[in-house]
């Protein structure tokens, strides 16, 4: 299966931008981008997902790379409640598989 | 109802008990899943049923049998388990098996085993 690398940890202030980065570099072109987020004492959230173009939600935006090896999750304006583990997965056109990287865990201060 | 239940919340077993954990979900989705997650480890794949029908089984234990009587509910059949099987349980549901469906996940059950 593919493989997505993320930092370990991110911090950031309230009501700033996020920008977490994921890499995945061996991604095929029928792999998914998804992004979940885990709340503590919670199961996975799904947040936002990808294919080629930039998407947006109202809980995210997705920045994908030109050649597809990053992407990028951004919250626009970080709040406490956006505290978590921020999961990027490949994930297969016609597979029921979702594969887990480590994930980030965001910090979030006031 | 966008929700995933699972019951029981917690539960401890020894290693000679028998015991089950169920999910469910009426979303009319057709995939469901059982995950495992350690603590500070990211969720692992153990099973999935695809309209009623085990589609993939990661090589995991016997130990650990899943069930899914109808398209709302899914089991895990649980006996002889070892300690290092106490882990948080998740379920989650889709719509049908594409890359591009979301899944929805459970509050999970944390498992002890003594």
């Amino acid at each position: 299966d593919a493989k997505t690398t993320q930092p370990n940890s991110m911090e950031s202030n309230e009501e700033e931008p996020v920008h977490l980065p994921c890499n995945h570099s061996t991604i095929s072109g029928t792999d998914y981008i998804h992004w979940y987020r885990q709340l503590p004492s919670q199961g996975p959230e799904y947040v936002i997902h990808g294919l080629t173009s930039n998407v947006n939600n109202r809980m995210a935006s997705l920045a994908i790379a030109e050649d597809r090896k990053s992407s990028t999750l951004i919250l626009h304006r970080a709040t406490l409640r956006d505290a978590a583990v921020y999961y990027c997965i490949l994930r297969l056109h016609n597979t029921d598989k979702l594969i887990f990287g480590t994930g980030t865990r965001l910090q979030v201060f006031p | 109802d966008t929700e995933v239940t699972q019951t029981p919340k917690h539960l401890v077993m020894g290693m000679t008990n028998k015991k089950s954990l169920k999910c469910e979900q009426h979303m009319g989705h057709r995939a469901m899943y059982w995950y495992k997650q350690k603590a500070k480890k990211p969720p692992e794949l153990m099973f999935v049923y695809s309209y009623e029908k085990l589609s993939i089984n990661e090589s995991v234990p016997s130990r650990f049998s899943p069930e899914c009587p109808n398209s709302s509910l899914l089991n895990l059949h649980l006996h002889a388990l070892q300690p290092e099987d106490s882990a948080l349980y998740l379920c989650a549901s889709s719509k049908a098996s594409s890359g591009y469906n979301e899944q929805f996940f459970g509050p999970g059950t944390r498992l002890t085993v003594l």
